[in-house]
């Protein structure tokens, strides 16, 4: 069975510019979470997406958007980029209440 | 809701020792705990879990315990080997019923040949 997907590994973008980043979860799971890790703040939850329907959510601001389509792929969306948002973002997808399985993450560096 | 943290940013081990990696944990209602190991440029993979109902469980050379009295949990690392060397996080989540986990700052095993 194939792991979590995510594309692209490496961005490079400007302050301002926008991004999406994508995520493919193991096959069967329909609950896919973003997470952002950076060396300061640790591995901080964004939002969790099932049934294409957002069901959590964390404390960023609305800048960080997301989507899950019928086949459980999601997409992230980071609108005018901070520097500060410079991080590897992390998708992981669950089979109910059980461990997450993440990807290899995207290395976002905004310049 | 519910928070974890761990107790040493790094550790440093030799080669066949073994290791121990602590973490405390805030609602005593949370049932469910996760051990997650990050090497570098990888995301994090799941190592053992536990829940509230067990003590300890053991998996190959790893071992979670679990005190619910203090809220605090560990894993240990028997005969700690070079592959070893990553950032461990303890996971859990964030309330009841279906919510995401929240995940410790992280320990840095550093082993040392």
């Amino acid at each position: 069975k194939a792991g979590v997907t995510q594309t692209p590994r490496y961005l490079i973008k400007t302050r301002g510019q926008q991004v999406t980043l994508s995520c493919s979860p193991i096959s069967g799971h329909r609950s896919v979470s973003w997470y952002q890790q950076t060396p300061g703040q640790g591995l901080q939850f964004l939002f969790e997406y099932f049934s294409e329907t957002q069901r959590n959510k964390g404390n960023f601001p609305g800048r960080f958007s997301g989507r899950q389509f019928s086949n459980s792929r999601s997409e992230m969306n980071v609108s005018t980029l901070e520097l500060g948002d410079s991080a590897l973002y992390l998708c992981a997808s669950r089979q109910g209440q059980t461990e997450a399985f993440f990807g290899q993450g995207t290395r976002l560096t905004v310049v | 809701g519910e928070s974890v943290g761990l107790h040493l940013p790094t550790l440093s081990v030799q080669e066949g020792d073994n290791s121990i990696i602590n973490c405390a944990y805030s609602n005593s209602a949370s049932d469910y705990f996760i051990w997650y190991k990050q090497e570098s440029g990888k995301g994090p993979q799941f190592i053992i879990d536990i829940r509230s109902n067990m003590d300890k469980r053991q998996g190959q050379r790893v071992t979670v315990l679990l005190n619910k009295t203090v809220k605090h949990l560990s894993l240990q690392i028997a005969a700690t080997q070079p592959g070893d060397s990553a950032v461990y996080f303890c996971a859990a989540p964030r309330d009841s019923g279906n919510t995401p986990l929240v995940f410790g700052k992280g320990t840095r095993l550093s082993v040392i040949a």
